[in-house]
């Protein structure tokens, strides 16, 4: 499926560096999510955009930084990473949040991120 | 707190159905039964959802008891690419509720 693609598949970065994921929908959706999947773990929530309104942030750490400037692009901003960090990064995107059959989540492939 | 409980595990016989329990004993009459699956290191895939009849599409069946307290994902010919963590969630249809994924179901299709 091509709905929600995520950029890059796979990262390797150092703690000290700077790198973004970058996500984008193309189901004319309004709401979009951030998931971590560590391994041997279920997805946790991190982050939740409605409108391009941060409407949910799940006691993340600031060295995550969220970014929606428009309804069909989300990036998530990574800085000073440790490796307990490494895991699988996965974006998704609803209609909206109403309830029901319209919120529904559809998942990008995610991004394979392994900090050394 | 995910609120269903799925065995950990299932094989199947390649070609033959896959019925895969979920049992959910404190659903409420608003929450719908969600089944998604996630292929190794992919996003997890939406497949059915339900909230009292049964269900069909062209992946799969969702079958929901009278009472709402379980229900079962029927996948009618199982093929090795079923291979995948199956995860039955119940969400409520209110505003701005959010999936909470458990450990899932990991089937394995054999040949």
């Amino acid at each position: 499926e091509t709905g929600v693609t995520q950029t890059p598949r796979h990262l390797v970065m150092g703690m000290t560096n700077k790198k973004s994921l970058k996500c984008e929908q193309h189901l004319g959706h309004n709401a979009m999510y951030w998931y971590k999947q560590s391994a041997k773990k279920p997805l946790e929530l991190m982050f939740v955009y409605s409108l391009e309104e941060r409407v949910e942030n799940n006691s993340v750490p600031s060295r995550f930084s969220p970014e929606c400037p428009n309804s069909s692009h989300l990036f998530l901003h990574l800085h000073t990473l440790q490796p307990e960090d490494s895991a699988l990064y996965l974006c998704a995107s609803s209609q909206d949040r109403a309830g029901g059959s319209t919120d529904t989540q559809y998942f990008g492939p995610g991004t394979r991120l392994t900090v050394l | 707190d995910a609120k269903t409980t799925q065995p950990p595990s299932m094989d199947c016989a390649e070609g033959r159905a896959a019925n895969l329990p979920c049992n959910h004993s404190t659903i409420s009459g608003n929450e719908y039964v969600y089944w998604y699956r996630q292929i190794h290191s992919q996003g997890p895939q939406y497949i059915i959802h339900g909230l009292k009849n049964n269900e069909t599409n062209e992946m799969a069946s969702l079958i929901i008891t009278e009472d709402r307290k379980s229900s079962t994902l029927i996948l009618p010919h199982a093929t090795l690419r079923d291979t995948a963590v199956y995860y039955c969630i119940v969400r409520s249809a209110t505003y701005g509720q959010n999936f909470v994924f458990g450990p899932g179901t990991r089937l394995s299709v054999l040949p």
